[in-house]
């Protein structure tokens, strides 16, 4: 399996603050996702992770909003920008490693609670 | 489009008996078909899949599923549930680009 760092594991921001999340794995990673969970719901793929180029974005997620980094294979960073209060949510980093097709492993995720 | 529907948000069961979450699935192809489990306040953590071969998948923690190819569905299921089972679980199935897409959840509560 893999471990997965996310860091905060937790946090409290202000309304039109910013705040970035840092995923780092500890195995030779295929491929990296940003998910977000809302309150009591499912979750939601923001956007794939590409190491060294532009992040690959889903529909309803735009770059501006959530800037996605991935300078190596096994650490990525997603930014929350501009956050609201309906950006209160789980977010998750999620991998695919080498040699485990077809399974993602997840973090533990980041509570973030926007006032 | 692929995608995974769970029709029930929550399974109530009494420990000891045996428990099953539905999930039922649409894809175009051969279906990439996945369980998650999370536990209150922490991630999603893998149980099963079901990629080729063998209809019944054995996984984590005594759970098995069933793929069913004529009804397009992919149940969860245990012989005999634990209290420690309560959590939410998670069915999923994979695109054509490697992503996974959830199901909505399944609020498992097992009581004594």
């Amino acid at each position: 399996s893999a471990v997965i760092s996310q860091k905060p594991s937790r946090d409290i921001c202000q309304r039109g603050t910013s705040l970035t999340i840092q995923c780092q794995v500890d195995s030779q990673v295929t491929m990296m996702f940003w998910y977000r969970q809302q309150p009591g719901q499912s979750l939601t793929l923001i956007a794939t992770a590409n190491q060294g180029s532009e992040a690959t974005y889903e529909s309803g997620f735009v770059i501006d909003k959530f800037p996605i980094s991935r300078p190596n294979l096994t650490f990525s960073t997603l930014t929350v920008s501009n956050m609201s209060p309906e950006d209160s949510s789980i977010y998750l980093c999620s991998v695919e490693i080498r040699g485990r097709t077809g399974e993602l492993f997840f973090g533990e995720g980041s509570r973030l609670t926007v006032l | 489009a692929q995608s995974v529907a769970q029709p029930e948000d929550q399974v109530n069961v009494a420990e000891g008996n045996p428990l099953t979450v539905k999930c039922t699935y649409s894809v175009s192809g051969n279906p990439y078909l996945f369980w998650y489990v999370q536990y209150p306040n922490r991630g999603l953590q893998f149980l099963l899949k079901y990629i080729t071969g063998d209809n019944l998948v054995k996984g984590s923690y005594g759970f098995e599923a069933e793929f069913n190819k004529s009804q397009t569905s992919f149940h969860l299921k245990k012989p005999s549930a634990l209290v420690s089972d309560s959590a939410l679980y998670f069915c999923a199935v994979k695109d054509q680009g490697g992503k996974l897409i959830f199901g909505q959840g399944t609020e498992l509560s097992v009581k004594p």
